[in-house]
């Protein structure tokens, strides 16, 4: 199975300020069709988890703008251009090729 | 709108079963796999397995196989999972979520969440 691993796996932030939290995977994520299956999650504390990215790179639907994510092959990043008190939470990265099993990372925690 | 409803907290005591339901609602029901994953008090997320409401096929984690059982009810549009011979350590938040499954792509899975049942293991 592929290892997905995050950090760090906890930060506190500035309101206001940048947060960037990084994840690699044990193996290539980009499959042969051109697309990498790499997503990324907030849970918000006692809520269940909400999808941020997909595919590496793609906002889902009604996620601002202030959330990117980057990277290629094994090495990926979300970034928070400005963090704000509704971002406090903790962040999933998890891979979406080579199924089953969906993997996910440890999680980073997230604190202002 | 799209709504994945699961059902209520449940104890239970080492050795015995749990069945969790969850009733979707609000999308064709068989166009997205339904996955379970579980996420231990103050741990990390761990998917558990999937079933193609298309199909009906399942395939399980590692983790849990031989343990774990995903069937459903297209009367109802309600899957279910059932966890037999419980542990402690299976002591968790069980949540249910469209997902890709065997037969099913998604571009997006996991878009959608049910609200999560906690699952207590105590003797």
């Amino acid at each position: 199975d592929i290892v997905m691993t995050q950090t760090p796996l906890s930060l506190s932030v500035t309101p206001g300020q940048p947060a960037s939290i990084s994840c690699k995977s044990s193996q290539s994520l980009l499959s042969s069709d051109g697309k990498t299956y790499l997503y990324w999650f907030l849970q918000r504390p006692g809520q269940s988890p909400q999808l941020l990215i997909y595919e590496v790179s793609n906002r889902f639907a009604g996620v601002p703008d202030r959330f990117s994510g980057s990277g290629s092959q094994t090495h990926f990043t979300l970034k928070i251009s400005r963090v704000e008190a509704d971002d406090v939470g903790v962040y999933h990265c998890m891979q979406g090729i080579h199924l089953p099993p969906y993997t996910f990372g440890q999680g980073t925690k997230l604190e202002i | 709108q799209v709504q994945l409803m699961q059902s209520g907290p449940e104890v239970k005591k080492p050795g015995a079963s749990v069945k969790v339901s969850c009733k979707a609602s609000g999308y064709n029901f068989i166009t997205f796999g339904i996955s379970w994953v579980r996420q231990a008090p103050g741990q990390g997320l761990e998917w558990m397995g999937w079933i193609s409401p298309y199909t009906g096929k399942t395939d399980y984690a590692q983790q849990v196989q031989g343990r774990v059982s995903m069937t459903m009810d297209t009367s109802t549009n309600t899957v279910f999972m059932e966890l037999r011979s419980l542990r402690s350590d299976d002591t968790a938040v069980y949540y249910c979520a469209r997902s890709g499954a065997p037969n099913i792509v998604v571009v997006a899975p996991f878009d959608k969440w049910g609200q999560g049942t906690l699952v207590t293991v105590s003797s």
